[in-house]
């Protein structure tokens, strides 16, 4: 059964840093991994989708990579701004039963 | 807008009423999915639809039961629910199951449920 851990469970950071976000899960066969942002009372906004074959991808100031045989992938973003304060979720498709898989999501706030 | 829109926005209702949660996709896609995301858990699927048939029921109580009339609309019917059924409940959808392609799901904005 695939597991999907997301530490820190909430970070602060002031504006213009560069950070790191860590999503870890047990599975290796991984068929992709996706971020989602999440901000309150709101539903879950895709931000990037990276599939087994990948090792990163690349939306503006956001960059995921994937490892599959550590079983990690990170987010960073750079020169953060307050308008990236949100919670990011990572999941996972598991090819193996065939269902993403949820982390608890990592809450991050920007200060100005 | 994510083309995913869900009425109500909040609903409170006592353990004995009956009432209904409705999704609605201006997409174009082909399945849809109902999560429930609890706090300081992670989402579960409840159910999934691909071109209005259930492909797949995460074991989930039947005082929950979902309705696809048609490839754009998702119904999730409430019942007897009880203190902890309490969530956001999040619709989305996806072009094809997400376990045949690598598409992202789009999701809406949730139902927040409060069952007193």
């Amino acid at each position: 059964k695939q597991e999907v851990t997301q530490i820190p469970a909430a970070l602060s950071v002031p504006e213009g840093e560069n950070l790191v976000l860590n999503c870890s899960f047990t599975d290796s066969a991984i068929y992709n991994l996706q971020w989602f942002r999440q901000d309150p009372g709101k539903g879950l906004t895709s931000l990037l989708l990276i599939q087994s074959s990948q090792r990163e991808q690349t939306s503006g100031r956001l960059n995921a990579s994937l490892d599959k045989s550590s079983g990690r992938s990170t987010l960073y973003i750079a020169a953060s701004q307050p308008g990236d304060s949100a919670t990011y979720l990572c999941a996972g498709l598991s090819g193996g039963y065939q269902k993403v898989t949820f982390g608890i999501g990592t809450k991050l706030q920007v200060i100005p | 807008e994510t083309g995913v829109t869900q009425t109500p926005r909040h609903l409170v209702m006592g353990m004995t009423n009956k009432k209904s949660l409705k999704c609605e996709q201006h997409l174009g896609h082909n399945a849809m999915y109902w999560y429930k995301q609890s706090a300081k858990k992670p989402l579960e699927l409840m159910f999934v639809y691909n071109f209005k048939e259930q492909t797949e029921n995460n074991s989930v109580p039947s005082r929950f039961s979902p309705e696809c009339p048609n490839s754009s609309h998702l119904f999730l019917h409430l019942h007897t629910l009880q203190p902890e059924d309490s969530a956001l409940y999040l619709c989305a959808s996806s072009q094809d199951l997400v376990s045949n392609s690598n598409q992202p799901q789009h999701f809406g904005d949730g139902t927040r449920l409060s069952i007193l």
